[in-house]
């Protein structure tokens, strides 16, 4: 089953309208998960890692005050697409991983947001 | 994290074996070789992972070279279901906490009914 909980599945809202999409690890706690946004026929490109008590840190490109990241507890990040355009119009998936063993853990995703902007 | 080439596209007949090769030639020693695969309109989802040794699990083989500069992801028995995107991807283990993945552009697998 899932491990990764990823809401909502489809968002479509108007221009400059905020979007929250939350991403929670179901049974094991997280301190990182990863946001990443897919266009379409592209490759996941990582927007963002999220730590949890602590900033964000984003890859370069990526507006830290467009893309807001919260990660208040161990099992939940949020990511918040601020005063959305069309061009911000994606398919927003998370990950995380169990432990802290690195290279040797998968890493779990959600099943990905679908965001479209009017 | 170092590069992986994959080819773009593979076709393979229903209920035969699939072999989805990847080359890394600048792998490090310690970089795990990850897969993962992705369906249309879903998440990744991890399918297997190794370091010098070939893997089996419920899903897939992975068979991994001597030199670890290349490596096979084998789908034993394909079926329609397993039409997906699949990735490989070196995740190094000396970046403690640092897990992120870098994915390229993958193969696109196609399954002949």
């Amino acid at each position: 089953g899932a491990v990764v909980s990823q809401h909502p599945s489809r968002v479509i809202c108007k221009s400059g309208t905020s979007v929250k999409i939350e991403c929670r690890s179901l049974d094991f706690q997280a301190t990182t998960m990863f946001w990443y946004r897919q266009f379409p026929k592209q490759s996941l490109m990582l927007m963002a890692t999220s730590n949890e008590g602590s900033k964000a840190t984003y890859e370069q490109g990526v507006e830290k005050d467009k893309f807001l990241i919260n990660h208040a507890s161990l099992t939940l990040s949020t990511l918040t697409v601020t005063s959305a355009h069309p061009e911000d119009s994606s398919f927003y998936i998370c990950s995380a991983g169990r432990g802290t063993g690195g290279g040797n853990q998968p890493q779990h995703f959600g099943d990905g947001t679908r965001l479209s902007i009017l | 994290d170092a590069k992986t080439t994959q080819p773009n596209s593979m076709e393979s007949n229903e209920e035969e074996p699939v072999h989805l090769p990847c080359n890394h030639s600048t792998i490090s020693g310690t970089d795990y070789i990850h897969w993962y695969r992705q369906l249309p309109s879903q998440g990744p989802e991890y399918v297997i992972h190794g370091l010098t040794s070939n893997v089996n699990n419920r899903m897939a083989s992975l068979a991994i070279a001597e030199d670890r500069k290349s490596s096979t992801l084998i789908l034993h028995r394909a079926t329609l279901r397993d039409a997906a995107v699949y990735y490989c991807i070196l995740r190094s283990s000396s970046n403690f906490g640092n897990e992120k993945l870098t994915f390229g552009t993958g193969t696109r697998l196609t399954i002949i009914p």
